[in-house]
């Protein structure tokens, strides 16, 4: 069964673009989570995707947003970037409806750097 | 507001035992998680407890105490592999809450 998978795995861009990243889950996994991580503040959830719906949000600008798709692939964006949006974008999907109480499955992650 | 404390580094000897403790204060609680991340690598999941007390997993062990806010990970029979970050997560309402990660380096 195949993992996780993000792309691109590396990106840069200058400040003031925006990026999309992409996740396709596990096969037969629904729910979808992103996180941030960033050496001084590890990781932190951006959002949460279950069929469709975002479910949860963390504390982050408008800027971040996400969606999902109906084959359970996710894509999140972010708009005018910021050098403090250098970090690494981790996907993580689950096979239950609450990835709160079930193992998460991480993909490798994007690593973003903003110059 | 939301909290999770763990050590920042922690060092031991190869066929050592340590143990990584983890503190939360949260507003909601779904269970406790332990991942492994090597250097560059995802996140890997390593043990999950709901209930209080001790979860059995080969070389590792996990245990919780709901009424405490605390939990911990123990590593038996240390092998050179076993550095690497391991990071605590609380689940609550459909998201995990990490600490920020106990670096643990192995040494000979």
């Amino acid at each position: 069964k195949a993992g996780v998978t993000q792309t691109p795995r590396y990106l840069i861009k200058t400040r003031g673009q925006q990026v999309t990243l992409s996740c396709s889950p596990i096969s037969g996994h629904r729910s979808v989570s992103w996180y941030q991580q960033t050496p001084g503040q590890g990781l932190q959830f951006l959002f949460e995707y279950f069929s469709e719906t975002q479910r949860n949000k963390g504390n982050f600008p408008g800027r971040f947003s996400g969606r999902q798709f109906s084959n359970s692939r996710s894509e999140m964006n972010v708009s005018t970037l910021e050098l403090g949006d250098s970090a690494l974008y981790l996907c993580a999907s689950s096979l239950t409806n609450r990835a709160s109480s079930y193992e998460q499955y991480f993909g490798p992650g994007t690593r973003l750097t903003v110059t | 507001g939301q909290n999770i404390d763990q050590p920042t580094e922690m060092t031991a000897t190869e066929g050592a035992i340590v143990q990584i403790n983890c503190t939360y204060q949260t507003s909601g609680f779904n269970g406790l998680f332990w991942y492994q991340q090597h250097a560059g690598e995802a996140p890997t999941f390593l043990s999950y407890n709901v209930l209080d007390g001790l979860e059995e997993k080969g070389r590792f062990s996990s245990f919780l105490s709901r009424s405490k806010g605390y939990s911990y990970l123990l590593l038996k029979e240390l092998q050179m592999k076993d550095s690497a970050s391991y990071l605590c997560a609380v689940g609550n309402t459909d998201k995990l809450i990490f600490g920020t990660g106990t670096r643990l380096q192995v040494f000979p």
